[in-house]
């Protein structure tokens, strides 16, 4: 397996743009997660999802934020419209049970 | 809201040194991990202990749980320069994976 894939890799927007960024799951994996990772709040906790659906939400900083897991396979999170506070890197991670198996992220810059 | 705090923020040793970091937590737990972050990377699962394990060893990793204190500490033993990395722990519960913030670890050749 290739592991979990996210795309972009990079993405630089200007504030207002809609930015969406791009997960693919560990085939067989239930549980897929997305983190915002900052210097000044580390590796937050966006929302969450089990068997595509989404249990909790919670850590979504705004509405301006939203996740979709249409299918076991893929997994969406948008930010409209982005500002440069929402500048940050973005893991997607997915898991079985136990251990999570992340992707190499996502660095967004808006500008 | 941060469920795990890691101890040091930082720490910096020579070469064959053994790190030590701790993590506390805030609430019940089925098991704690401990993963590794190498600058621009993701993170990568090291050892997971689940909450009715006192101490776990992997290689020259060993991790210990006190759940009465809830907190964990990660023992790299002989440290080397490729150890130098963020180490996090996360707290597991039903369905969350929450992470500290992290303990940045320098091995100085």
């Amino acid at each position: 397996d290739a592991g979990v894939i996210q795309s972009p890799r990079h993405e630089v927007t200007e504030m207002g743009q809609e930015v969406t960024l791009r997960c693919k799951p560990i085939s067989g994996h239930n549980s897929l997660f997305w983190y915002r990772q900052t210097m000044m709040r580390g590796l937050e906790l966006l929302i969450y999802f089990n068997n595509n659906v989404p249990i909790d939400d919670s850590g979504m900083p705004e509405d301006r934020f939203s996740a979709k897991m249409p299918n076991a396979s893929f997994s969406t999170l948008k930010i409209q419209p982005s500002e440069p506070r929402d500048s940050a890197v973005y893991f997607c991670a997915s898991r079985t049970t136990d251990e999570a198996f992340f992707g190499q992220g996502t660095r967004l810059t808006v500008v | 809201s941060q469920q795990g705090e890691e101890d040091p923020q930082a720490l910096s040793i020579q070469e064959g040194e053994n790190a030590t970091m701790n993590c506390s937590y805030k609430t019940s737990i089925n098991n704690l991990q401990w993963y590794r972050q190498n600058s621009g990377r993701g993170l990568v699962h090291l050892i997971l202990i689940r909450s009715n394990e006192r101490e776990k060893h992997s290689g020259r990793l060993r991790v210990t749980l006190d759940t009465s204190k809830k907190s964990s500490s990660l023992l790299i033993t002989a440290s080397r320069a490729a150890d130098t990395a963020s180490y996090f722990c996360a707290t597991a519960g039903s369905y969350q994976l929450t992470f500290g913030k992290g303990t940045k670890l320098s091995v100085i050749p």
